[in-house]
């Protein structure tokens, strides 16, 4: 596609339930990156994934957060049970060397009620 | 990762030169310099990244010194729809061999008409 492209855009769940947020990155690039961007605050590293490469993970909060990259393409962000604090706006990225030049998409806004 | 400061806010007049500085004292050998900008509500955007020297495109310039422990992003004549939060960064591969930038909290820029 033209762009990286996640949904849904919004997502308003309840405390306690798991969520999935999706990703579709540019075609062709083989670096894909999720930052969580928390009100007023910079972008967290969450997690990297890179061709076949065992994805770098060092960044998830907790065992509750954990992503897939399927075919080397789509990936899904999942958070189990959440919690408040995992309110905020997810943002996926990806890249075509794996260098710093990301294409970021417009980002999930999360909000745990 | 290098650690990077800049300043909370900026106001520039319309059709000015917009001049964003960001401290990176302790970036390595093999770090590039990274800036995006973010407009409410949008994914960040990629604007420039370089090494040592100087770069130039259609969006901006950047000025790195001598020593690497600062750089100068230009917006040469400032519209209103530069109006964002400009983030700064340094990337580098991480233990686990990702290429990770880290964000700030940026530099909120108004362009002021």
């Amino acid at each position: 596609g033209a762009g990286v492209s996640q949904s849904p855009s919004n997502k308003v769940t309840e405390k306690g339930k798991d969520v999935e947020l999706r990703c579709d990155p540019i075609s062709g690039h083989t670096a894909l990156y999720w930052y969580r961007q928390s009100l007023g605050q910079g972008l967290e590293f969450l997690i990297y994934f890179q061709g076949n490469s065992a994805p770098d993970k060092s960044g998830l909060p907790s065992d509750r957060f954990s992503a897939e990259r399927t075919g080397g393409s789509v990936s899904t962000l999942t958070i189990q049970r959440t919690q408040q604090e995992d309110s905020a706006v997810y943002l996926c990225a990806s890249s075509l060397d794996g260098l710093g030049g990301y294409t970021f998409g417009s980002g999930t806004r999360l909000t745990v009620v | 990762d290098a650690k990077t400061t800049q300043p909370p806010s900026m106001d520039c007049a319309e059709g000015r030169a917009a001049n964003l500085p960001c401290n990176h004292s302790t970036i390595s050998g093999n770090e590039y310099v990274y800036w995006y900008r973010q407009i409410h509500s949008q994914g960040p955007q990629y604007i420039i990244h370089g090494l040592k020297n100087n770069e130039t495109n259609e969006m901006a310039s950047l000025i790195i010194t001598e020593d690497r422990k600062s750089s100068t992003l230009i917006l040469p004549h400032a519209t209103l729809r530069d109006t964002a939060v400009y983030y700064c960064s340094c990337g580098g591969r991480s233990g686990a061999g990702s290429y990770q930038l880290t964000f700030g909290k940026g530099t909120k820029l108004s362009v002021i008409p």
